[in-house]
């Protein structure tokens, strides 16, 4: 069965230090990995997704994401966080060989303060 | 990127009334869309998913009499959410994809606030 951790239930940081938002997934297969962004009162936004290739995963505003296959994690990072990217964030995992059903982690809210 | 658009974004009804959201892909034609519902502070709870032309497929424990679904055409699902009750109160999200290989990306609309009196 596939499966998606967040451990985090909220990051907080100061605005022009590095993010890091944690994912840890289980699927039985090959994953495609996904990270979504919500603003309050908002549907998800893509940021970025990791179906093969390169590792490291560049996305919409400056946030990136490196697949780890052998710690099964696919965290969120950006090296200058702003006040704007406060919001809440979603991993999200599709296995390869299981059509397309995708899982959704519980969620992560970011805090950047000023 | 593609763009989904909900609406109404918000809606506030009376009990026993039914309401009807409608989900469109603005600038792609969608293979698939999805119904979600999010609870406050919590994940996304997939509840159908529906192909045009086809019969939605309901998630296990969601009513298919309750929450109707139409995929009217490639641009168009509507959810009809009858005979509300304030538990049916929540955050309603379609999404859609625009391909059909597992890689696709899932695109959300903005979502519509349902307030059940």
């Amino acid at each position: 069965a596939q499966s998606v951790a967040q451990p985090e239930d909220q990051v907080n940081v100061a605005e022009g230090n590095p993010l890091t938002v944690k994912c840890t997934y289980s699927v039985s297969g090959n994953p495609y990995l996904f990270w979504y962004v919500q603003y309050p009162n908002r549907g998800l936004q893509f940021l970025l997704k990791y179906i093969t290739g390169d590792n490291l995963v560049k996305g919409s505003y400056g946030f990136e994401a490196e697949f780890n296959k052998s710690q099964t994690s696919f965290h969120l990072k950006k090296p200058s966080a702003l006040v704007s990217d406060s919001a809440l964030y979603f991993c999200a995992v599709r296995d390869k060989g299981g059509g397309f059903k995708t899982i959704f982690g519980a969620g992560t809210r970011l805090f950047v303060k000023a | 990127g593609a763009v989904v658009s909900q609406h109404p974004s918000w809606v506030i009804c009376k009990s026993g009334t039914s309401v009807k959201i409608e989900c469109r892909s603005l600038d792609f034609q969608a293979t698939t869309m999805f119904w979600y519902r999010q609870f406050p502070k919590q994940s996304l709870m997939l509840m159908a998913t529906s192909n045009e032309g086809s019969k939605a497929t309901y998630e296990q424990g969601v009513e298919k009499d309750k929450f109707l679904i139409n995929h009217a055409s490639l641009t168009l699902s509507t959810l009809t959410v009858t005979s509300a009750h304030p538990e049916d109160s929540s955050f309603y999200i379609c999404s859609a994809r625009e391909g059909l290989i597992a890689a696709d990306t899932q695109y959300f609309g903005p979502g519509t606030r349902l307030t059940v009196l």
